[in-house]
């Protein structure tokens, strides 16, 4: 079976532009998870989808920042206007249920703002 | 708020020498605990949980882990560690219920001299 997927795997862009990053969880994973690893550092939580509730965008660090999830399954992280701290690998994860299953990560987009 | 602690950021050992990482919670609840690895170049991947039972664990590649409740504590353990195990630990914590988000440490580097 397939595992979690993000597109792109790189992205280089200018600093200004806005990027779309993809996430595509395991069929039937009902929670989805956004990390940022930036070099030498943890990871960084940004958004959780669980279900049909309402997204915790708790760890979002801007209002540059922002995602959805359309129809329970596919997600797009968007990042408007992006700066060069933006620069980092997002990391998108899935679990069959949040609190008792482990999460599955995809191999993660490397973002670099020039 | 939940937290989870990584004191340890970067580990050097010898080939054969024993590990051990800490990693302590803030939550007083009933919680469920994971280690996940990140080999160079791979995706994260779960290396143990825990979430009931015997507090010592066990996982792959001979790690272990002991939840130790009163100390909030659940480090990760190997006897006797090789060149492969070169990687990023991370420690994560998600409250005993549904719909609970996963927390992560902030990694401990671990690097082998062969």
């Amino acid at each position: 079976g397939a595992g979690v997927s993000q597109s792109p795997s790189n992205k280089v862009t200018e600093k200004g532009k806005d990027v779309e990053l993809r996430c595509d969880p395991i069929s039937g994973h009902t929670a989805l998870y956004w990390y940022r690893q930036s070099l030498g550092q943890g990871l960084e939580f940004l958004i959780y989808f669980q279900g049909n509730s309402a997204p915790d965008k708790s760890g979002l660090p801007s209002d540059r920042f922002s995602a959805e999830r359309t129809g329970g399954s596919v997600s797009t992280l968007t990042i408007q206007r992006t700066q060069q701290e933006d620069s980092a690998v997002y990391l998108c994860a899935s679990s069959s249920d949040s609190s008792n299953q482990p999460q599955h990560f995809g191999d993660g987009t490397r973002l670099s703002i020039l | 708020a939940q937290s989870v602690s990584q004191h340890n950021h970067h580990v050097i050992l010898s080939e054969a020498a024993s590990l051990e990482l800490g990693c302590n919670y803030s939550y007083g609840g009933t919680v469920n605990l994971f280690w996940y690895v990140q080999y160079p170049g791979q995706h994260l991947q779960l290396l143990l949980k825990y979430f009931s039972g015997d507090p010592l664990v066990k996982g792959i590649k001979g790690f272990e882990a002991e939840f130790i409740k009163s100390k909030f504590s659940f480090n990760l353990r190997k006897p006797s560690v090789q060149w492969s195990d070169t990687a990023e630990y991370f420690c994560a914590v998600t409250r005993y219920s549904s719909a609970s988000k996963i927390i992560f440490g902030s990694g401990t580097r671990l690097s082998i001299r062969p």
